[in-house]
């Protein structure tokens, strides 16, 4: 089985601050993972993948994400948060390449307040 | 591009009440979804039909059913709405097996009284 914990529902920071949302995953196979980003009363976008290419993700809006095996962490960061950052954002975790997108997991979620 | 796009935005029902909520996608993707999103509790999977013809029950399917229409469409219908069924439910689609990435609608409010 596989899942995804997100840890912290809401996260709070200063607009120019670090932002830090933290995911980590439980999988049995080599996974894949993903961050999406949901803005109020839209859809849910992709932010940014792992498929075991690089460790090191980066995605839009500045964001980036870091594969860590040992520590079973997939952690979002961006260096300055701004205003337009808040939103609900969702770690997702799949089967890696034997998968398909029926077989993804989400977490619960992390809300991200931007402070002025 | 449109991506995916769902229809109705929003929809109060009264118990019992039936209807469908429409889907349909422009990428020319093998595979589509419904999600619904409940507070707290991220995304559940309800039905997916991994490719034209084709329909599965996914982990929430109780209380609704499915019809992949052509491709394009894939809609969610239920048939006696019950409180518990109030959520925001998100359509998607993938390329299809070995593609595990989603791309979501924009969303249908539902609240049933």
């Amino acid at each position: 089985a596989q899942s995804v914990t997100q840890l912290g529902s809401h996260v709070s920071v200063s607009e120019g601050a670090l932002v830090l949302l933290r995911c980590n995953y439980s999988s049995s196979v080599p996974p894949y993972l993903f961050w999406y980003v949901q803005y109020p009363n839209q859809g849910l976008q992709l932010l940014l993948k792992y498929t075991s290419a690089a460790t090191l993700v980066k995605g839009i809006n500045g964001f980036e994400a870091e594969f860590k095996k040992s520590e079973t962490s997939f952690h979002l960061t961006k260096p300055s948060a701004h205003m337009s950052d808040a939103a609900e954002y969702f770690c997702a975790i799949n089967r890696g390449s034997s998968g398909s997108a029926r077989q993804l997991t989400f977490g619960s979620g992390t809300q991200l307040t931007v402070l002025p | 591009n449109a991506g995916v796009t769902q229809t109705p935005k929003f929809q109060v029902l009264k118990t019992g009440q039936s209807m469908t909520l429409q889907c349909a996608q422009d990428m020319n993707h093998n595979s589509m979804y419904w999600y619904r999103q409940d507070p707290g509790m991220g995304l559940r999977l309800i039905y997916y039909s991994a490719s034209e013809g084709t329909t599965d029950k996914g982990e929430v399917p109780n209380g609704y059913n499915v019809s992949r229409l052509n491709k394009r469409e894939f809609s969610l219908r239920l048939e006696s709405a019950a409180p518990s069924q109030t959520s925001v439910y998100f359509c998607a689609s993938s390329e299809g097996v070995g593609r595990t990435e989603a791309f979501f609608g924009q969303g249908t409010r539902l609240t049933v009284v």
